[in-house]
């Protein structure tokens, strides 16, 4: 079973700024199977990035994914006040179908 | 437009059951798969249950193997979700979702709201 590890727990920036948040695989996947996903307080999650570097229909290009084998990066190049949520990432494989990494809380600084 | 509406959700005690549904509309429910995941007071999202276009290939996570079934009406563009033996851990909102398949790799890129289920005496 493929376990993602999520860092930081918590990132807090300023509007303007530029954001890294790292996805860490527990063994090397394709890059074809992973996914990011954003979800504001009292909403349901949102696609955001598949296939690493992917952007979802509707999805800003100040969002873009990156990586492969075990690290998976989704940078955010200059936030806005409604990218302030949380971010998961997922990883699409065999048993269990779908894993979820913990989650990195992204917050105003 | 493309939505997908949960509901059943409610207060049940522990040892009890519920049957969620999800109801899809602005898009042809037929083609696609689904999937039920949750999400713990406070807690990440855990993906629980996965069907596929005809409900003939069905998986689930270890959590809810035997206690949970999903199944699906074609017909009534409705995906659902039978939670039996439910226990305190299960309280969670529950969320379905579109599973877009392309290329032997799927991702849920349409969420409903969620219905919330509450475990307890």
């Amino acid at each position: 079973e493929i376990v993602l590890t999520q860092s930081p727990g918590t990132l807090s920036l300023s509007p303007g700024e530029r954001a890294t948040l790292s996805c860490r695989a527990s063994q090397s996947v394709s890059s074809r199977y992973l996914a990011w996903y954003q979800q504001k307080p009292g909403q349901a999650p949102r696609l955001l990035i598949y296939g690493a570097s992917s952007r979802a229909t509707g999805i800003p290009e100040r969002f873009s994914g990156s990586g492969s084998g075990t690290d998976f990066t989704l940078t955010i190049s200059r936030l806005e006040p409604e990218d302030f949520a949380v971010y998961y990432c997922q990883h699409y494989g065999s048993s269990p179908k779908y894993t979820f990494g913990q989650g990195t809380k992204l917050e105003i600084k | 437009q493309v939505q997908l509406v949960e509901s059943g959700g409610g207060l049940v005690k522990p040892g009890g059951s519920l049957r969620l549904s999800c109801a899809a509309s602005g898009f042809r429910f037929s083609d696609y798969y689904m999937s039920w995941i949750r999400q713990a007071p406070g807690k990440g999202l855990e993906w629980l249950s996965y069907i596929n276009s005809g409900g003939e290939t069905i998986y689930y996570t270890d959590s809810v193997k035997g206690r949970f079934t999903i199944s699906r009406d074609n017909a009534k563009n409705s995906l659902y979700l039978q939670m039996n033996s439910l226990r305190a851990e299960d309280t969670a909102v529950y969320y379905c979702a579109r599973d877009y398949c392309t290329g032997g790799v799927c991702y849920e890129d349409v969420w409903g709201k969620g219905t919330t289920v509450i475990v307890s005496s």
